[in-house]
């Protein structure tokens, strides 16, 4: 199975500084049709996960465009460009290109300071 | 209005048995993949089925093969999982979600169902 390891784990964020998390996997997620199948998503506390980011940098309907995703081959970056008080929770990336299983990152924890 | 909603959750034994039910609307479900993933007390999100549109493929993270089955009933609008053989370590809540290759991969959630498996 493919390993996710993200980074840090826990990441304290001044309001409106931006933040940065890491995700790497354990091999290359391009899939045979060109596409890179990694996703991210955010876990408000006590919500259901809510996807953020999908194929690397295409964000979802009605996410705020502060969030970014960019990456290639094994290593991915989520970048929040100005952090809010709604953005604390935990970010997971997850990836869907070698599957099954579907594997997720550990999760990072993001708060403020 | 896109709404997931899961139930069949509870309090069982080890070694009992619960289904889970997952009811979409506001979306063609027909015309989806489906996953069922879970999320142990403080933990963080694991995979745990999927299944195809017509419910010809199916497929499982390692440790639910040969005690869980998932299933739709595309008339009804309705995703299920079966599961048997429940372990501790199954302690979970348990969220469908929209599947997929596309623009639609795992963008919809639902609210999540409570299983807990104790003696």
């Amino acid at each position: 199975d493919v390993v996710m390891t993200q980074s840090p784990l826990s990441l304290p964020v001044t309001l409106g500084q931006p933040a940065s998390i890491s995700c790497r996997s354990s091999q290359s997620l391009v899939f045979s049709d060109g596409n890179t199948y990694l996703t991210w998503f955010q876990q408000r506390p006590g919500q259901s996960p809510r996807r953020l980011i999908y194929k690397v940098s295409n964000r979802g309907s009605g996410v705020p465009d502060r969030f970014s995703g960019s990456g290639s081959g094994t290593d991915f970056t989520l970048k929040i460009s100005r952090v809010e008080a709604e953005d604390v929770g935990f970010y997971y990336c997850m990836q869907g290109t070698h599957w099954p299983p579907y594997t997720f990152g550990q999760g990072t924890k993001l708060e403020i300071k | 209005e896109v709404q997931l909603v899961e139930s069949g959750g509870g309090l069982v034994q080890p070694g009992g048995s619960l289904r889970l039910s997952c009811v979409v609307s506001g979306f063609t479900f027909r015309s989806y993949w489906m996953s069922w993933v879970r999320q142990a007390p403080g933990k963080g999100l694991e995979w745990v089925a999927n299944i195809k549109e017509d419910g010809s493929e199916k497929y499982y993270v390692g440790s639910v093969k040969g005690r869980f089955t998932i299933s739709r009933d595309n008339a009804k609008n309705s995703l299920f999982l079966q599961m048997n053989s429940l372990r501790a370590e199954d302690t979970a809540v348990y969220y469908c979600a929209r599947d997929g290759s596309g623009p639609e991969f795992f963008d919809l959630w639902g609210q999540g169902t409570l299983v807990s498996v104790s003696s």
